[in-house]
């Protein structure tokens, strides 16, 4: 079936440094990538999607691109805050339209 | 604009006890669903509908049933509580346009049995 795999985190960075958390994915036909965040005690939220090859989604400074070629989805960001602490999901859904995460990374900004 | 909206937000059970959780949806999506979140394990789908009264199963269904007699319910039972049920509970909703394809997630359901 379908899978997601994100980089193990958690991650942790200091303020203004660079981002990039890995998700790669597996599927059989050609699916619609997602980025999710999930802050402190709240629900998702979507902060990013690509929809076919070679798209790219941008939100809030962060940015990746759907690489077909890869089946990548990388989510990076030039410089961090310490407000963008939280868990990013990557996030597929196949045209069959089930959605499938990935583990979630777990990114921790220190000022 | 209410989004998706789960009801309860927190609930303690008993093992062995039964409950539903409600997952209402204004936004007239054609499918739904159930997820349980973990420490360290993500997101997991129980159970997704793709249309009023059809319902499939996810990754881990048992222990759970789900229905889904109007469009913008789907409703989640437990019928009989186990502590591994212990789990946040998010439902999501999203269209069946492709080109709307991102899922709207509730603020979630925090179970614990006991």
């Amino acid at each position: 079936g379908d899978s997601v795999t994100q980089m193990e985190g958690p991650v942790t960075l200091s303020e203004e440094a660079f981002l990039t958390i890995n998700c790669t994915y597996t599927a059989t036909g050609y699916p619609s990538l997602f980025w999710y965040v999930q802050y402190p005690g709240e629900g998702l939220q979507l902060l990013l999607k690509a929809t076919k090859a070679d798209d790219k989604g941008s939100n809030k400074g962060f940015e990746a691109t759907y690489r077909k070629e890869t089946t990548s989805f990388h989510l990076e960001k030039g410089s961090v805050q310490v407000s963008d602490s939280a868990v990013y999901f990557c996030a597929l859904r196949e045209y069959g339209n089930k959605l499938v995460f990935g583990a979630g990374t777990i990114l921790r900004v220190k000022s | 604009n209410a989004g998706v909206t789960q009801t309860p937000k927190f609930r303690v059970l008993k093992t062995g006890q039964s409950m539903t959780l409600l997952c209402a949806q204004d936004m007239n999506h054609e499918y739904m669903y159930w997820y349980r979140q973990d420490p360290g394990m993500g997101l997991r789908l129980i159970h997704y509908s793709v249309g009023e009264g059809t319902t499939a199963k996810g990754e881990v269904p048992d222990g759970y049933n789900v229905s889904r007699l109007k469009k913008q319910n789907f409703l989640l039972g437990l019928e009989s509580a186990a502590p591994s049920q212990t789990s946040v509970y998010f439902c999501a909703s999203s269209s069946r346009d492709r080109g709307l394809a991102e899922a709207f997630f509730g603020q979630g359901t925090r179970l614990t049995v006991v």
